[in-house]
Parts: C-alpha cells; structure tokens; sequence
C-alpha cells in the first residue's frame, strides 16, 4: 500500500527565515510526486511534479527536490504569503488513470 | 479557463436526508476523482472515473455514499442516508490522463456539515 508522510506537521518561520519540508513515501513504481499548496477554505493547487530521483523544480522562493525515498520542499527567505499548507502526494505507476496518495500535510505560518 | 466546479460550496442537513454533490471536470479531462478531507484523515480518496467508467471505488465509506459520471462533463456523489460523521469537505478533481504522469487538478470543496 502507498504511503506519504510528512514533517514536521506544523512549522513557524520568521520572514526570511528559510526552512524545508520533508516529505518520505513509499510506492509500488513511482509515476510522480506532486506538491500541493492549500489556503484555509480552498482547494489543494498545484505546485509541482517530480518524476525521478535527483529531479529538482523551482518557482519563485520554493524548490522541490527528489530521492528515493523522500522530497524535499525548501522554502528560501518566506514571505507571510506562503503561509498555508503543503502536500505531498504520490502517484503509482499502474495504468493511466492513477490516483494520488497524499500524506497529511504540513502548516506553514509565516510572520513578520 | 474554467477549473473544476463544483456544487454546492457549503451544504447543512439533517441527518438522514439524501445529500447530492455536484461537480463539473475541467474541459477535456478525461479522469474524475473525489477525495474528501477530514481534519483527522486528511484528504482521501474516494473513487475515481476514467472516461466515465468507475475504476476504483474502495474508498467509497459504506452503501450510503454514491457516484454516478453520466458524462464527460458531469459527476454526482450522494450520501443517502446522510449521518453526522459525513462532516468533511468534499473534492471533486480532474486529469488528462497519459502515461507519463497527470496532475490531478482540484475543485474549490463542496462543505457538508450533517446535524
């Protein structure tokens, strides 16, 4: 069965202050991994995917890694806008329609 | 373009009444999915459709709970009869489904409180 777990659960930052999210999971055949922001009252929106170990993706103060076994979700100099929660799921390699598995997130605060 | 839409965005019922969630997918996305997410539970995944067919409904709760897709561009979930555990917020996402990895993009939530 596939499993996701992150941490820390909850996490508060100072502006500025930079940190990273762990993401460990476990997957018969990784298709993906995927990387969710979620607002308080919204839906996940997606962020990233990573396919294979040693990938990595940025977007503007976030950057996604990848290995084997875990992401990582680096935030650099955070601003009070990021705060919210980030998910990771993964996707299995079985067919074209595959489900995501999400771990159960980690809240982000940023403060001034 | 239009995202995922669903319908209702907050519902309060009674317990025991029959509750339909609605959701429209994103044009041309050929895979359906509903999650629900619970503060203890986290998102979960509740069945998925691929060109309208069901493929995976194990994580559907109990015969109560249903999902039809009639069409590319319209799904159903109904809880029939509703309980108080069925309190959560409940995701309808979509996918182009490929073979080299589909992002799963989601709906604003449908909130369904059952008193």
């Amino acid at each position: 069965e596939d499993q996701v777990t992150q941490s820390p659960e909850a996490l508060r930052l100072q502006e500025g202050e930079s940190s990273s999210l762990n993401c460990s999971y476990t997957v018969s055949g990784l298709r993906g991994l995927f990387w969710y922001r979620q607002d308080p009252g919204k839906g996940p929106e997606f962020l990233f995917t990573l396919y294979s170990a040693g990938e990595e993706k940025e977007k503007e103060r976030l950057k996604a890694t990848l290995t084997k076994k875990e992401s990582f979700l680096h935030i650099t100099a955070p601003k009070p806008e990021d705060s919210a929660t980030y998910l990771c799921a993964v996707q299995a390699n079985t067919g074209t329609a595959s489900k995501l598995t999400f771990g159960t997130g980690t809240r982000l605060q940023v403060t001034l | 373009d239009a995202g995922v839409i669903q319908s209702p965005r907050h519902e309060v019922t009674e317990m025991g009444q029959e509750v339909t969630l609605r959701c429209k997918p994103i044009s041309g996305h050929n895979s359906l999915f509903w999650y629900r997410q619970t503060m203890m539970r986290g998102l979960e995944l509740l069945i998925y459709f691929n060109n309208n067919v069901p493929i995976d409904d194990s994580g559907m709760p109990e015969d109560r709970f249903s999902a039809k897709m009639p069409n590319a561009s319209f799904s159903t979930l109904k809880i029939q009869p509703s309980e108080p555990r069925d309190s959560a917020v409940y995701f309808c996402a979509s996918s182009l489904g490929s073979t080299s990895g589909n992002t799963i993009y989601f709906g604003e939530g449908s909130w369904l409180t059952v008193v």
